[in-house]
């Protein structure tokens, strides 16, 4: 059983267009996280959510929306496409806020055409 | 505002080489966390360091945090092929992540 997964894998898209990535753990986790790898593989936290949440909000563009129904998922909806937002999105968990040891997904690798 | 730097960006060893990557921060940290990323993968925690000075090792790779809390290193003995990888560093509950250090290893 995969412990963090977060469909889809690949996602191409046009520019403006709107876009989804879910994730979902089955750790029994309170804290999931949205973190956005450029082509650098500069890893840059965008978002975290406590027991659904939101307790960190980095400078991320209003574009940006998470939402988590419930603390075992955390989706990602991206408004109005750039090609800036091209990178590899990771969705993470940990057991608490403390973030002792985060378990990450597998990545969602956005093209932005 | 507050930073994680890590040095060098890429190293290339020769199997059996040693290897080492150091983090520093602007500000002291509450504690710090080392994470590897295989090519194509995703990142993997490795350890966290809580205590200033503390000294972790786990088969070939030793972790050390300063004693200020403002720096770390993760030294790795003898590399092997296996060790190829991104290697992270992160502080302040993994809001602030080094931007890596690339380490290949030729055969």
């Amino acid at each position: 059983d995969t412990a963090v997964s977060q469909t889809p894998k690949y996602l191409v898209t046009q520019m403006g267009n709107d876009k989804s990535i879910k994730c979902e753990q089955n750790l029994g986790h309170d804290t999931m996280y949205w973190y956005k790898q450029d082509s650098k593989k500069f890893l840059k936290i965008m978002f975290s959510y406590n027991n659904k949440e939101l307790i960190i909000n980095e400078t991320v563009p209003n574009r940006f929306s998470p939402k988590s129904p419930d603390k075992a998922h955390l989706n990602l909806h991206i408004n109005s496409l750039e090609l800036g937002d091209s990178a590899v999105y990771f969705c993470a968990s940990s057991h608490s806020a403390e973030a002792e040891k985060l378990f990450f997904g597998s990545g969602t690798q956005l093209s932005v055409l | 505002g507050q930073q994680v730097m890590q040095i060098p960006q890429y190293q290339h060893v020769q199997e059996g080489e040693d290897f080492t990557t150091y983090c520093n921060s602007s500000t002291t940290l509450s504690n710090i966390q080392w994470y590897k990323q295989r090519p194509g993968g995703h990142p993997v925690f490795l350890i966290q360091l809580v205590k200033s000075g503390e000294v972790k090792k786990q088969k070939r790779l030793t972790f050390q945090f300063g004693e200020a809390k403002k720096n770390s290193s993760l030294h790795i003995t003898a590399t092997q092929t296996t060790d190829v990888g991104t290697y992270f560093c992160a502080g302040e509950e993994a809001i602030l992540f080094g931007k890596g250090t690339k380490l290949s290893v030729k055969p």
